[in-house]
């Protein structure tokens, strides 16, 4: 079956710092999504993928939508403490209504 | 309150009881989907309704979980005689429609079999 994975699976960071986190799959996606998750809450979309090679950014955060299709980005620059949590990359291939999720990457920023 | 919203939040049940779980999509949303999140895991695809219709069940763990909808609106998941491994967050998301539209989440019932 389809696999995803995501890494890193936890990161601790500095204030300030800029972070990466990348999803890659065994099959070629039409859309990625990138989601955080806050405890105790639902996921929340923070950005959605449709075509390769696409770069979108939504404040301090740009993902990319990778050329060969099985793969996708998240950066998010100079992290505040409120980045905290969860962040999920989900895919899809065409045709389909069903997304895979990946595992998720935990983020911690220390002041 | 234009979300996904889910109740109840939080549900502690004993082994063996039947428990429901109710999903309101987006106004509009005629997709829905069930995904179950085990502590500290990813989201596990559970089923997904359009309309009323759930052409793909395939993601249920046993026959002791079915779901329903009416109206092309409200979802209930409902899980039969609860088992200690079903103790997970179960989410609700909905889209406008099934193939092109992204997923929007509730908050999750967190449920808790002892």
């Amino acid at each position: 079956g389809q696999q995803l994975n995501q890494s890193p699976q936890s990161m601790f960071i500095q204030e300030g710092e800029d972070v990466s986190m990348n999803c890659t799959s065994s099959s070629i996606f039409n859309t990625w999504l990138w989601y955080k998750q806050d405890p105790g809450e639902g996921p929340v979309l923070l950005i959605a993928l449709y075509k390769a090679g696409e770069l979108t950014s939504n404040g301090r955060l740009t993902a990319q939508f990778g050329i060969t299709r099985k793969d996708s980005f998240l950066n998010i620059s100079a992290s505040i403490p409120s980045d905290v949590g969860i962040y999920f990359c989900a895919g899809r291939t065409s045709g389909t209504y069903k997304y895979i999720f990946g595992t998720g990457t935990r983020l911690k920023v220390l002041a | 309150g234009a979300g996904v919203s889910q109740s109840p939040s939080n549900k502690v049940t004993e082994k063996g009881k039947d428990v429901e779980l109710r999903c309101d999509p987006i106004s509009g949303h005629t997709a829905l989907y069930w995904y179950r999140q085990s502590l500290g895991q990813g989201l596990e695809f559970l089923i997904y309704f359009q309309g009323n219709s759930a052409p793909d069940k395939s993601g249920l763990p046993s026959d002791r979980f079915s779901a329903e909808r009416t109206g092309g609106s409200v979802s209930t998941l409902t899980i039969q005689r609860t088992q200690q491994e079903d103790s997970a967050v179960y989410l609700c998301a909905s889209s406008l429609s099934g193939s092109q539209e992204t997923q929007y989440f509730g908050p999750g019932t967190r449920l808790l079999v002892l």
